[in-house]
């Protein structure tokens, strides 16, 4: 089992939609990043969290320590929103551990 | 404040060669960490530096080597090349080491091994 599951693996919606991706971890971390990774490989790092709630415009990130678990929601999403979102946990052992990401599809 | 650099940004190698890629960090960024991210594998932690010394490392075997210069700049190299060492390698710098430390991507080396 992965250190970091992400589901779903690939999301196709209609611009304007409400979006939510998922990730869960099994260790203890010390904060959890989420990534944007658009075509041709640039990353972005869109929220760090280590507790509680954080929102970026159109964006927001949650994680609840006590259940493992991060969600990353874009609210009226648009086509430019489109992209891969991967989630990544720093361990104990100060390493970045990224999940496999979700690859997101918005539709006009 | 100029963003993370890497060079080069594209590379085409064939098997047995060795490879040096670059990464200069945004100023006033003391630590680098580098990544391989493959179709198969996702992405993966090579190594860290910070102030000139590896302070972590992955799981690769050695032919993944890197150092670290007084100025920050990082360069990773790889020996005796082998067809699946083909990815994007990513470095990323931030203020300080791990924890609630924000990274900074650079936009990637792509290897080719032949």
């Amino acid at each position: 089992k992965n250190e970091v599951e992400q589901s779903p693996q690939n999301l196709t919606a209609q611009e304007g939609e409400f979006i939510t991706i998922n990730c869960s971890y099994s260790v203890g971390i010390s904060a959890l990043h989420w990534l944007q990774q658009h075509p041709g490989g640039g990353i972005v790092s869109l929220f760090m969290l280590s507790s509680g709630k954080k929102k970026h415009g159109r964006l927001i990130a949650t994680i609840n320590i006590q259940e493992k678990h991060s969600s990353l929601h874009i609210t009226a999403s648009h086509p430019r929103d489109s992209a891969v979102y991967i989630c990544a946990v720093r361990g104990g052992n100060e390493k970045l551990t990224f999940g496999t990401g979700t690859r997101l599809t918005i539709i006009p | 404040k100029a963003g993370v650099t890497q060079t080069p940004r594209y590379l085409i190698k064939t098997r047995g060669q060795q490879v040096t890629l670059s990464c200069s960090p945004i100023s006033g960024h003391r630590s680098v960490s580098w990544y391989q991210q493959t179709p198969g594998q996702g992405l993966q932690f090579l190594f860290e530096y910070f102030s000139e010394t590896q302070r972590n490392k992955g799981n690769f075997p050695g032919r993944f080597s890197g150092r670290q210069f007084s100025n920050s700049r990082s360069e990773m190299n790889v020996s005796t090349l082998e067809l699946g060492d083909s990815a994007l390698y990513l470095c990323a710098s931030s203020l300080a080491r791990g924890g609630y430390n924000e990274q900074f991507f650079g936009p990637g080396t792509r290897l080719t091994v032949l």
